[in-house]
């Protein structure tokens, strides 16, 4: 079946730096995508990798492996506004969106 | 985990007819289900929420009438592009929330491509 995990919860301090991993299974593969989703609002893209390797932007970066199934966003200089959930969504072949359950980071002073 | 369906996968229809969309819960009751578009790369969009046996809420600048959401029960809920254009080409996408906060998960279908020749 498809399959995406992704951690549950993290936690971090105000100005550290945190990596929310993704790790996917489907069948065929055509790209990998975050989004942040505040409370109460629509998720917002962040970030689309198909190619493997890192992709920064700003503070934010996205690094994928294909062969390993897996992804990362990673989140610099954290900020309290950066509380929220992040969500890793896999396209398969057939172009469907394949879900993680997304992950609550908190965010501490 | 909670798995939410989107039927059909894909559609492409000529201009002028009407589409309808399903969004099922499969295996948990969902409150409140909400309609995204999503154009490629870009922020998903939210069209609507809907809670069970009331009228959907649109957000601004999305036509009622165009976009008609019916939330007959905890588990389902349509979407029906009225009189559907090119420019409705996109892709649907719902979520399902169970609770009714706004803090409560949602989950995400795996959305629906909508080509309108």
């Amino acid at each position: 079946g498809q399959n995406i995990d992704q951690p549950t919860e993290m936690t971090a301090t105000e100005g550290a730096i945190v990596q929310i991993n993704c790790t996917y299974q489907t069948s065929g593969f055509n790209g990998l995508f975050w989004y942040q989703q505040h409370a109460g609002e629509a998720p917002t893209f962040l970030s689309y990798n198909v190619l493997d390797g890192l992709e920064e932007k700003g503070r934010f970066s996205s690094f994928l492996s294909r062969s390993k199934g897996y992804s990362y966003l990673l989140l610099k200089e954290l900020q309290m506004k950066d509380s929220a959930s992040y969500l890793c969504a896999a396209l398969d072949s057939n172009y469907q969106l394949i879900w993680g359950a997304g992950t609550k980071l908190i965010i501490k002073p | 985990g909670a798995v939410v369906s989107q039927h059909p996968s894909w559609v492409i229809c000529k201009s002028g007819t009407s589409v309808k969309i399903e969004c099922r819960s499969l295996d948990f009751q969902a409150t409140t289900m909400f309609w995204y578009r999503q154009f490629p790369k870009q922020s998903l969009m939210l069209m609507a929420t809907s809670n069970e046996g009331s009228k959907a809420t649109y957000e601004q600048g999305v036509e009622k009438d165009k976009f008609l959401i019916n939330h007959a029960s905890l588990t389902l809920s349509t979407l029906t592009v009225t009189s559907a254009h090119p420019e409705d080409s996109s892709f649907y996408i719902c979520s399902a929330r169970p609770g009714q906060g706004d803090s409560d998960t949602q989950y995400f279908g795996p959305g629906t491509r909508l080509t309108v020749l």
